[in-house]
């Protein structure tokens, strides 16, 4: 069964690096999302991207975040100048269906430490 | 702005007995979908149950069914005949019909099941 595939699986980086987090989406799906979970807090949306732009984005994503993808199969999301707050599990998702009833298809994260 | 509470930080149920996760939300929009989506211990966020909000009818998976209750915004889930498989973290989720993919979700509900 397609899945949506994230790597690393858990990152640990220093406070002021650069991070890039990684994801393949489901390959026919054409809707892709960041969400991220503060150790104990919700599941929050970052950002949903269609079309090689940034359809949605929450408040969260600052302009420390972007997303792209480079190649037709990857989507990236990257941290320019990570903080310690950033720390966090990262989670990929596609869908191959817009609009509030589409089912979203999640990754099994990714974990962030900055020290 | 809409949220999603889910009041149960932990549940457990027997083998094969029912349980009901509850959750409730709050919104001012009149299109809007609700979500309930599973969590194996590391493993992907996976969807259990969707429900319109224009539908009255409470929607049903095999062993999973939802409470819909509009006026209240309460959106409970109900697991019956329970197994093994079902131990989980369970988040309820809402989105907004003209969303393109934010996900707005509660805290969740952590289910054991007891043999």
């Amino acid at each position: 069964e397609p899945e949506v595939t994230q790597t690393p699986s858990h990152q640990v980086t220093q406070m002021g690096q650069e991070v890039i987090l990684r994801c393949v989406p489901i390959s026919n799906h054409l809707y892709f999302y960041w969400y991220r979970q503060i150790l104990g807090q919700k599941v929050e949306f970052l950002v949903s991207f269609y079309n090689n732009e940034i359809s949605e984005k929450s408040e969260i994503f600052d302009d420390q975040f972007s997303v792209e993808r480079p190649d037709g199969s990857n989507f990236t999301l990257k941290i320019r100048s990570t903080k310690l707050e950033d720390s966090a599990m990262y989670f990929c998702a596609s869908s191959s269906q817009v609009g509030g009833g589409g089912e979203l298809f999640f990754g099994e994260g990714s974990r962030l430490t900055v020290l | 702005a809409q949220t999603v509470t889910q009041s149960q930080p932990e549940m457990s149920v027997q083998e094969a007995e029912t349980v009901t996760l509850s959750c409730t939300y709050d919104t001012s929009e009149s299109d809007y979908y609700l979500f309930w989506y599973k969590q194996p211990p590391s493993r992907q966020m996976i969807l259990v149950i969707r429900q319109e909000a224009y539908k009255q009818q409470n929607a049903t998976e095999n062993r999973f069914s939802v409470n819909f209750q509009k006026a209240a915004k309460s959106f409970s889930l109900k697991i019956s005949d329970s197994q093994l498989g079902d131990a989980a973290m369970y988040f309820c989720a809402y989105r907004s019909g003209g969303s393109q993919g934010n996900l707005i979700f509660g805290k969740g509900t952590k289910l054991s099941v007891k043999p």
